[in-house]
């Protein structure tokens, strides 16, 4: 079955600096990648995503990268503000189901 | 956008005693919910997925008869907790998709489960 990796698990950043998120995922029929921000005691949110025929997607401060042949998706977060503290989650949806595997999650902590 | 509900968002039962959470679909009418537990500082785990009107679809390792899942209609999925024990205890949270067939899944705020 799939299976999503992803890193790092903790990410300490300085507010205005840049912080990445990287992704691997194991089964290459999967075609639609989410990524959720959770804050603490809160459900997951949909901030991003991105489909296997596109390679990048940018929405404001947020941009997604995929690289269908090295199985690799990246979260780019620019310009980092303090509320951008969170668990971020990678997930990667198994075609023909709407089974979503989800990545460990990354803690990231934005220093103001 | 598409909202989904968990109600309530907390709960502490005895051991023993059932508790049942409620997961809605507010703005849209849901084909499919899905129920995850999560443990501190972990990953959403995959329990359950549902279909109005039919059987729950459970992951390797999850016990059906403990964890009961019904979705009733298109806006309504229930997990219910049956006999609960301590380690029981976690957050459970509640996705669905829309008929619309996109490949969003829509998250509820999750339910707090304390098992004392």
């Amino acid at each position: 079955g799939e299976n999503v990796e992803q890193h790092p698990s903790t990410l300490s950043v300085q507010e205005g600096d840049s912080a990445v998120i990287k992704c691997t995922y194991s089964d290459s029929a999967s075609n639609y990648f989410p990524w959720y921000k959770q804050e603490l005691g809160k459900g997951p949110q949909l901030i991003i995503d991105i489909r296997s025929n596109v390679g990048e997607k940018k929405d404001q401060r947020i941009a997604v990268t995929l690289n269908k042949t090295a199985k690799h998706f990246s979260l780019h977060i620019t310009e980092t503000q303090p509320e951008d503290s969170a668990v971020y989650f990678c997930a990667a949806r198994v075609t023909g189901g709407f089974k979503t595997i989800f990545g460990a999650g990354t803690r990231l902590f934005v220093k103001a | 956008g598409a909202v989904v509900s968990q109600h309530p968002s907390w709960v502490i039962c005895k051991s023993g005693t059932s508790v049942k959470i409620e997961c809605r679909s507010l703005d849209f009418q849901a084909t499919t919910m899905f129920w995850y537990r999560q443990f501190p500082k972990q990953s959403l785990m995959l329990m359950a997925t549902s279909n109005e009107g039919s059987k729950a679809t459970y992951e390797q390792g999850v016990e059906k008869d403990k964890f009961l899942i019904n979705h009733a209609s298109l806006t309504l999925s229930t997990l219910t907790v049956t006999s609960a024990h301590p380690e029981d205890s976690s957050f459970y949270i509640c996705s669905a998709t829309s008929l619309a067939g996109t490949s969003e899944q829509y998250f509820g705020p999750g339910t707090r489960l304390t098992v004392t």
